[in-house]
């Protein structure tokens, strides 16, 4: 299995609902990651989890609460967010290895209406 | 800090024609390097990786890239482009240290149009 499953894969939210974006992984990848992706832009890196364990925050707004609850799974919760969040958000893992890749999931667009 | 740079924002060729898309990058160090391809609404799937060694790489789907290092490239190059190639092209790198997660840095992308 070397997918990275994240769902759901379309999401529209109102600026006051809470919802929350799941990513799975079942390689043993013991690091993973969220990006934000806008229109015609590249990836751009919000959270890194390492062994269960947040160790990089790009200075991500606080409406964004990322979690981590076992080596497997990574959640994003959502939070009185803006119409501007509105991109492609998605999800990575990787084997703390040197000389491996990240895997990339499919994403979830995400809509702030 | 580290970069990368396309210089490409857009490529357009024939199917049947070779490609060569262009990435250069600047880095403290030689950094991982990486070419990913997205289509429309996807994620991201990776081609091809450097990290050492053999400064020729071979990848998926036909493509390859060579690393060189006096120039701080990593061009991407395919010898006959399909229509279904068409998307968006990324390079990217990662620092280079034991037990470091990938967090990639990505070039601004190359959007591939074939023509028929």
């Amino acid at each position: 299995d070397t997918e990275v499953t994240q769902t759901p894969k379309h999401l529209v939210m109102g600026m006051t609902n809470k919802k929350s974006l799941k990513c799975e992984q079942h390689m043993g990848h013991r690091a993973m990651y969220w990006y934000k992706q806008k229109a015609k832009k590249p990836p751009e890196l919000m959270f890194v989890y390492s062994y269960e364990k947040l160790s990089i925050n790009e200075s991500v707004p606080s409406r964004f609460s990322p979690e981590c609850p076992n080596s497997s799974l990574l959640n994003l919760h959502l939070h009185a967010l803006q119409p501007e969040d509105s991109a492609l958000y998605l999800c990575a893992s990787s084997p703390n290895t040197i000389g491996t890749e990240a895997f990339f999931g499919q994403g979830t667009r995400l809509t702030v209406v | 800090a580290q970069s990368v740079t396309q210089p490409d924002i857009h490529i357009t060729v024939s199917e049947g024609a070779s490609l060569e898309l262009r990435c250069n990058y600047s880095y403290g160090a030689t950094p991982y390097l990486f070419w990913y391809v997205q289509s429309p609404g996807q994620g991201l799937q990776l081609l091809l990786k450097y990290f050492s060694g053999d400064t020729l790489v071979q990848g998926i789907k036909g493509f390859e890239a060579e690393f060189k290092r006096s120039q701080s490239s990593f061009n991407l190059r395919k010898p006959s482009v399909h229509w279904s190639d068409a998307a968006e092209y990324f390079c990217a790198v990662a620092p280079i240290s034991s037990g470091s997660a990938r967090q990639l840095t990505f070039g601004s992308g190359t959007q591939l149009t074939v023509l028929p």
